[in-house]
């Protein structure tokens, strides 16, 4: 299985923008990119997923370099709220075309907010 | 109200004890998972069922077993507690994402498991 590299920890202030970075320079042409979140003393949630373009939501911005060994998990203006573990996973497209049965976490980044 | 939640939150057992989690959901998906989450290791997946009559084995199996009572509960039990299974665990079910055939997972709180 491909899989992900990540900084262990980060730090940004409040109200600007936080770039996650993301490495997979083994990346299959069919696994998708997700990322996931957890927040202290809860379970993970989903944030954002994309194949090749870029993807925007209500909670964060993807993109993903053209060669697709890497991406990056944009927080246009983050606040307190948004600090937590991220976590980048890639996501094989199975026969049954569910995709990821088997989600793998790593240990993702753990991102600090500084007021 | 949560739509995946976990029993009990937090446990306390002794070593040779049985115990079970339980997780309910009502989201109304077919899938369901239970994770592990230790300090540093990040999650990992325990079992997992696509439906009431399937059950999988996932990455650390070994000292678990899972039964699956309805679509909407997925119980985990452990056997014999051990020390080295204290940790935190997640229940998990998951929707098809429309257009791309992948799958979003929507985590329980999780329950925290101390095995003294």
């Amino acid at each position: 299985d491909a899989k992900t590299t990540q900084p262990n920890s980060m730090e940004s202030n409040e109200e600007e923008p936080v770039h996650l970075p993301c490495n997979h320079s083994t990346i299959s042409g069919t696994d998708y990119i997700h990322w996931y979140r957890q927040l202290p003393s809860q379970g993970p949630e989903y944030v954002i997923h994309g194949l090749t373009s870029n993807v925007n939501n209500r909670m964060a911005s993807l993109a993903i370099a053209e060669d697709r060994k890497s991406s990056t998990l944009i927080l246009h203006r983050a606040t307190l709220r948004d600090a937590a573990v991220y976590y980048c996973i890639l996501s094989p497209k199975g026969v049954t075309n569910f995709g990821n049965e088997k989600l793998t976490f790593g240990t993702g980044t753990r991102l600090t907010i500084i007021p | 109200d949560a739509d995946v939640t976990q029993t009990p939150r937090n446990r306390i057992t002794k070593t040779g004890k049985r115990i079970m989690l339980e997780c309910s959901q009502t989201k109304g998906h077919d899938r369901m998972y239970w994770y592990r989450q230790d300090p540093g290791l990040g999650l990992r997946l325990i079992y997992y069922s696509f439906d009431v009559k399937d059950i999988n084995k996932g990455e650390i199996s070994d000292g678990y077993s899972v039964s699956r009572q309805a679509q909407a509960k997925f119980s985990l039990s452990l056997e014999s507690a051990i020390p080295n299974q204290t940790a935190l665990y997640f229940c998990a079910t998951s929707d098809l994402i429309r257009g791309s055939g992948q799958e979003t997972q929507y985590f329980g709180p999780g329950t925290r498991l101390l095995v003294l």
